[in-house]
């Protein structure tokens, strides 16, 4: 299996354009969550969904932030529009019920 | 609501010494999961050990082993005959085990190996 696939690896945009980050999980796993790193903020969950139904978005920022999950194999995280204080380190991660999250290589973005 | 907590900011070991990383969490649920990440340069998000809670006994992957005490909430990470391929940044994580697993993580600590 090819593991979480995440695309783009790096972005680089300007403030006030709308990013589309992407993911595509493990064939098989019914769970996919979206994370956030930062310096200051540590990992932190963002959503997460079941079967492709968002279940917890709490973790969501603001509305500037949204994720869909159209079938099983692929999700979008979008910001519209970004901000500089955007800028991290955005991982999605897959699993099935009570096994491991497996992590992408995570997607770097930077907002000037 | 859960809290993972890593003392350490950084730590550094001589290759082939023995390193341990402390974690410390918080939750009032009397079964879950503690796990070990490990994230290198690469920044890829690798697992390295699984802990479940209802399990005395501590879990071991080759080289690495945790010392999990139940009840102090306490959750370490022993790195034998270290190598410099260890060198990362390790986060220890929590996670309820029923449904889906959110992972709640610790600040991370940052491991170096010198040679």
């Amino acid at each position: 299996d090819a593991g979480v696939i995440q695309s783009p690896r790096h972005e680089v945009t300007e403030m006030g354009q709308e990013v589309t980050l992407r993911c595509k999980p493990i064939s098989g796993h019914d769970y996919l969550f979206w994370y956030r790193q930062t310096m200051m903020r540590g990992l932190e969950l963002l959503i997460y969904f079941n079967n492709n139904v968002p279940i917890d978005d709490s973790g969501m920022p603001e509305d500037r932030f949204s994720a869909k999950m159209p079938n099983a194999s692929f999700s979008t995280l979008k910001i519209q529009p970004s901000e500089p204080r955007d800028s991290a380190v955005y991982f999605c991660a897959s699993s099935s019920p009570s096994y491991e999250q497996y992590f992408g290589p995570g997607t770097r973005l930077t907002v000037t | 609501a859960q809290t993972v907590t890593q003392s350490q900011p950084e730590m550094s070991v001589q290759e082939a010494e023995t390193v341990t990383l402390s974690c410390t969490y918080d939750t009032s649920e009397s079964d879950y999961y503690l796990f070990w990440y490990k994230q290198p340069p690469s920044r890829q998000m690798i697992l390295v050990i699984r802990q479940e809670a209802y399990k005395q006994q501590n879990a071991t992957e080759n080289r690495f082993s945790v010392n999990f005490q139940k009840a102090a909430k306490s959750f370490s990470l022993k790195i034998s005959d270290s190598q410099l391929g260890d060198a990362a940044m390790y986060f220890c994580a929590y996670s309820r085990p029923q449904g889906a697993q959110k992972l709640v993580f610790g600040q991370g600590t940052r491991l170096t190996i010198n040679p």
